[in-house]
């Protein structure tokens, strides 16, 4: 079966400007989620979706960072302002019920 | 609320050496527990997961864990670690909403 994919894997932006990342998981799995992972931190949880509703966006800062999961398939992730300390990588995973985490390869934000 | 503590933040073995990650976590019934390897510029890979049932489980290269309920711990075991066993390792607590580790960096020293 297909893996996660997300796009893109790069991107380099300045300070105050906006970016978004693409993640469309696995067929079948209704749970997806947006991780951050600072450079020798673990990953983060930003956002967990369960098909379309949204199961925890707890740590995610929402004075800036936006996601969204239409017809509970594909995702964005979205940030505007974007800030220095914003530069990571943005992990997307999607998983059955079980909750095995299959991941994608992230997509990794450099804020100048 | 949940959590999940990996109290090692760096081990450095010998190649060849037998190796013990440590993970304890908290919640309140018994979670759906993984174990994560990321290798430098890698991404995660699954090594093992435990659900319920047998209390030792097995996974890919040659790693164990064992979940404790008493302890509640899941820690993760190699009898002899490789040197390409280098990587950052995630204890991950999965009860309806994910919860990772800090993570342990393992060194292999030849």
């Amino acid at each position: 079966e297909a893996g996660v994919a997300q796009s893109p894997r790069y991107k380099i932006i300045e300070k105050r400007q906006s970016v978004a990342f693409w993640c469309n998981p696995i067929s079948g799995h209704a749970t997806l989620y947006w991780y951050q992972q600072i450079l020798g931190q673990g990953p983060k949880l930003l956002i967990q979706f369960q098909n379309n509703g949204v199961v925890d966006d707890s740590q995610l800062p929402k004075d800036r960072f936006s996601a969204e999961r239409l017809k509970g398939v594909d995702s964005t992730l979205k940030i505007q302002p974007a800030k220095l300390e914003d530069s990571a990588v943005y992990l997307c995973a999607s998983s059955r019920v079980d909750g095995e985490l299959f991941f994608g390869e992230g997509s990794r934000l450099t804020v100048l | 609320a949940q959590s999940v503590t990996q109290p090692d933040i760096h081990i450095t073995v010998s190649e060849g050496a037998s190796l013990e990650l440590r993970c304890n976590y908290s919640y309140g019934a018994t979670p759906y527990l993984f174990w994560y390897v990321q290798s430098p510029g890698q991404g995660l890979q699954l090594l093992l997961k435990y659900f319920s049932g047998d209390t030792l489980v097995q996974g890919i290269k040659g790693f164990e864990a064992e979940f404790k309920r008493s302890q509640s711990s899941f820690n993760l075991r190699k009898p002899s670690v490789h040197w390409s066993d280098a990587a950052e390792y995630f204890c991950v607590l999965n009860a309806g909403k994910s919860t990772f580790g800090d993570g342990t960096t393992l060194t292999v020293k030849p």
